[in-house]
């Protein structure tokens, strides 16, 4: 089955601590997103990768990484430089065609203590 | 800058009509529509591209008008399982999309 895995799907971490969230597809895609939601409010972009080896900061990059080696994993740091980290991060991925439907992921909801 | 999407809120009895709209102060190329249940992932439902189009989907449509930098969706006869928030999401030159607030929809038996 093709399609978007996020993991863990619930993340618990100490404040100051940096953390990784997986996301992998097997759609052969070439773009992924990262984004964030809080309780009751939209979808705010953090970073996107149009092809691998390269990233674009979205609207809230500050205090996340991330990396696009494989055209399958776009993983996401949130590091000790993100102020209020605790959300719910979902991973998503486009194909190149002009309709540029996004697939997304479960979601990862990350509480930091 | 992100499209304004009213009501916030909706609640309808099963079988009422609903349209929920998204707006934007910029040029649009495309408009995308998503429905999320709550602690899933977003769903997509339809886009549409320039040229002013309808689209339709069983009993949920949608129109485009570039013009005016809008967008509606339509859901009529709704149904439980339409319960959800709605999400718009805007596509400038650019590949990636920007996403409204969300209009929540609670549909009542």
């Amino acid at each position: 089955d093709g399609g978007i895995t996020q993991s863990p799907k619930y993340l618990f971490r100490k404040e100051g601590q940096n953390v990784t969230l997986s996301c992998e597809q097997n759609l052969n895609h070439d773009a992924m997103y990262w984004y964030r939601q809080d309780p009751g409010q939209g979808l705010r972009l953090i970073y996107y990768s149009q092809i691998v080896n390269d990233f674009q900061k979205g609207d809230i990059a500050e205090g996340y990484s991330v990396s696009r080696e494989k055209k399958e994993s776009f993983p996401l740091t949130v590091t000790s430089a993100q102020k209020n980290p605790t959300a719910f991060y979902l991973c998503a991925s486009s194909d190149p065609g002009l309709v540029n439907e996004q697939f997304f992921g479960p979601g990862t909801r990350l509480t930091v203590l | 800058q992100q499209p304004v999407q009213s009501p916030q809120a909706v609640i309808l009895r099963e079988g009422e009509d609903a349209v929920i709209n998204c707006s934007s102060s910029k040029a649009l190329y495309s408009v995308h529509w998503y429905r999320q249940k709550h602690g899933e992932a977003p769903v997509f439902l339809m886009i549409l591209l320039k040229g002013g189009e309808q689209k339709g989907h069983d009993k949920i449509s949608a129109s485009f008008n570039e013009k005016k930098q809008q967008s509606s969706l339509y859901l009529t006869a709704s149904q439980l399982s339409y319960s959800g928030t709605y999400f718009c999401g805007t596509g400038g030159s650019a590949r990636q999309l920007t996403f409204g607030s969300g209009t929540q929809l609670t549909v009542l038996p």
